[in-house]
Parts: C-alpha cells; structure tokens; sequence
C-alpha cells in the first residue's frame, strides 16, 4: 500500500528562518498529495494540496511542488514566524479511494 | 473551526472498559473517517462510513466498531481495553465518498486507558 515519509522532528527555528520539511511518497500511479497542519489543541487542517506532478501546492506563504521523478512534496516557507509553531502531517490519496495516509507528522518550534 | 463535532474531549478509563466516542460531521457531509493518532504510530485510518454504510477499514482493531446513523452522526467503540489503546482519536467528514479531498478534521476525544 501507500506510504508516506517524513523528516524526522521535532525542528526549531528562529524566526524569519528558511524552513524546509521534507516528505517522499511511495504510491501505485500518482496519488494527490497533501500538507495538514495542526495546531496546538486542535484537530488538522489542510494547509495546502497538489493533484499532478510539477503542480504547486500554495497557502500562507507555505509552498510544495509535486515532483513526480524524486517522489517527493517538500513544504518550505521563505519566513518563519512564531504563529507557524505545529506540526505538520503530509499525506497522499487517490481519486476514487476512501482515505489519506498520513506521514508521522514534524514538530516545528519557532522561537522568537 | 472545522464544524466537526467530537465528544468527549477527554476520557480516563481502566483496561479492561468499554467507550463510545462521538462524532458530527460537518454539516452536508456524507462522509466520516476515523483516526488514531499515537505518539509511536502516528495518525492511523480506522474506518470510513458514507452515507450510513461502511465504506473502507483500515487497522481497526475486531475489540473496535463503529457505525453513522441516519442523522450521519457517528459513534466509535472501543471494548476490552487495553493500555496500549491510549490515543488521540480523529474524526473527520468530507462531502463525497472518495475524491482524495479534503477532509475536516474534529479536534479530536484523547483516551486516556490506566
């Protein structure tokens, strides 16, 4: 079955820092795939998707380009701020099938 | 707010019990997951229910059911208790049965097994 992969957390940064998250997918043909955030005391939300090879994902200055070639959907953000602090779950789904899977999820910290 | 509805937020029982964790999904939606999440398995697909009928299972347990009324709420239950059960539990709904959209997750009934 599909598996997802992620860095492993938890990651801390200073504000305004680069961040990267890394995340590869295993999956039979080309699933969409996903970017869940989720907040201290609450439940995930999606924070950004892509459907297609070569598409990019965007939202709240988060950005993740599906690369097909390295099975890959690495979230990055130019600026971190402290609101940023979550953790972060990657996932992939097929159309047509009933479920997500979901990576371990990342821990980011944001120090100010 | 995801306008998914999970009660109770918090729950302590002894091994051995048996609960039931509620869930609304959002309003309109056809479709409820449910997920585990623990610190050592991360976030895991229980089950899905469309539309009152069981759609996909995952890695639910047998000791573990579920079921969505004709209201489309939905109840999960977990019996015979164990100390490794202790989890977050998610529901989540969407509007269709598949699609690989988004999904609008509850802010989860942590159970807590001693």
């Amino acid at each position: 079955g599909d598996s997802v992969t992620q860095m492993e957390g938890p990651v801390t940064l200073s504000e305004e820092a680069f961040l990267t998250i890394n995340c590869t997918y295993t999956a039979t043909g080309y699933p969409s795939l996903f970017w869940y955030v989720q907040y201290p005391g609450e439940g995930l939300q999606l924070l950004l998707k892509a459907t297609k090879a070569d598409d990019k994902g965007s939202n709240k200055g988060f950005e993740a380009t599906y690369r097909k070639e390295t099975t890959s959907f690495h979230l990055e953000k130019g600026s971190v701020q402290v609101s940023d602090s979550a953790v972060y779950f990657c996932a992939s789904g097929h159309f047509g099938n009933e479920k997500l899977t979901f990576g371990t999820g990342t821990r980011l910290t944001i120090i100010p | 707010d995801s306008g998914v509805t999970q009660t109770p937020k918090h729950l302590i029982t002894a091994t051995g019990q048996r609960v039931t964790l509620r869930c609304s999904p959002r309003s309109g939606d056809l479709s409820v997951y449910w997920y585990q999440q623990s610190l050592d398995q991360g976030l895991q697909f229980l089950i899905q229910y469309y539309n009152g009928e069981e759609r996909a299972k995952g890695n639910i347990l047998e000791r573990f059911s579920a079921q969505q009324f004709p209201d489309l709420h939905s109840e999960l239950n977990l019996s015979s208790l164990e100390l490794g059960d202790s989890a977050l539990y998610f529901c989540a709904s969407s509007l269709r049965a598949g699609g690989a959209g988004e999904l609008f997750f509850g802010e989860g009934s942590r159970l807590t097994v001693l």
